[in-house]
């Protein structure tokens, strides 16, 4: 069985403070990873996808993998309100794409 | 809007009915995927096409469920003879080959 587990939260932080996230999974052949925001009733976006052990940063958004561990995290500097949302983790291993339950943040002005 | 389309938005209906919907991916993207979310979870695999063929098929998915991409552009979810349990989120998404995936909006289905 392929699990991907995230904390659900609620994660609150305060404006402009580090958001941070975490999921782990459980296939060791996953190959690529992802992160997505989902806003209440609408659809995942995505934000950032890695495929290699280290750090890949986009803008406010970092995203950390360690295969090693099994590990994959998401930092969100300079936090803001519109950043409230759940955040998906998703794992891909042979195609198969499996997605945890989500982490709720909260941004608090 | 290049994005991907499903259509209908909202879906309601009484147990026992059939329902489908569509899904237009992103001309480009060669694959396609249907999934389920329900409140408070993550988006639970469906099934996917690479081009017209069906590639994969969930285990949980019952014999009630059928999809098909009959010309490798848009695709069909059909779920039969409904039930309660079925109401739910239906997400449709594209990629290219071992790319990420960019979902539609959804659409809802509640059953009565």
């Amino acid at each position: 069985q392929k699990e991907v587990e995230q904390n659900s939260g609620p994660l609150s932080v305060p404006e402009g403070a580090i958001a941070s996230l975490n999921c782990t999974y459980s296939d060791r052949g996953s190959q690529s990873f992802f992160w997505y925001r989902q806003y209440s009733g609408k659809s995942p976006e995505l934000i950032m996808f890695i495929y290699s052990n280290g750090d890949k940063e986009d803008g406010r958004f970092t995203a950390q993998l360690n295969k090693a561990s099994q590990y994959v995290s998401l930092l969100i500097r300079d936090s803001q309100p519109s950043d409230s949302a759940t955040y998906l983790c998703a794992v891909n291993s042979d195609n198969d794409m499996r997605f945890g339950a989500g982490t709720r943040l909260t941004v608090k002005p | 809007d290049t994005g991907v389309s499903q259509d209908p938005r909202h879906k309601i209906t009484k147990r026992g009915q059939n329902v489908t919907f569509r899904c237009d991916p992103i001309s480009e993207h060669n694959r396609l995927y249907w999934y389920r979310q329900t409140l408070g979870q993550g988006p639970e695999f469906l099934t996917y096409f690479q081009n017209e063929a069906q590639l994969e098929k969930s285990r949980l998915l019952s014999d009630r469920f059928s999809a098909e991409r009959p010309k490798g552009s848009f695709s069909t979810l059909e779920i039969q003879r409904t039930e309660q349990g079925d109401s739910a989120m239906y997400l449709c998404a594209s990629g290219p080959i071992n790319q990420p995936q960019h979902f539609g909006d959804g659409t809802r289905l509640s059953i009565l």
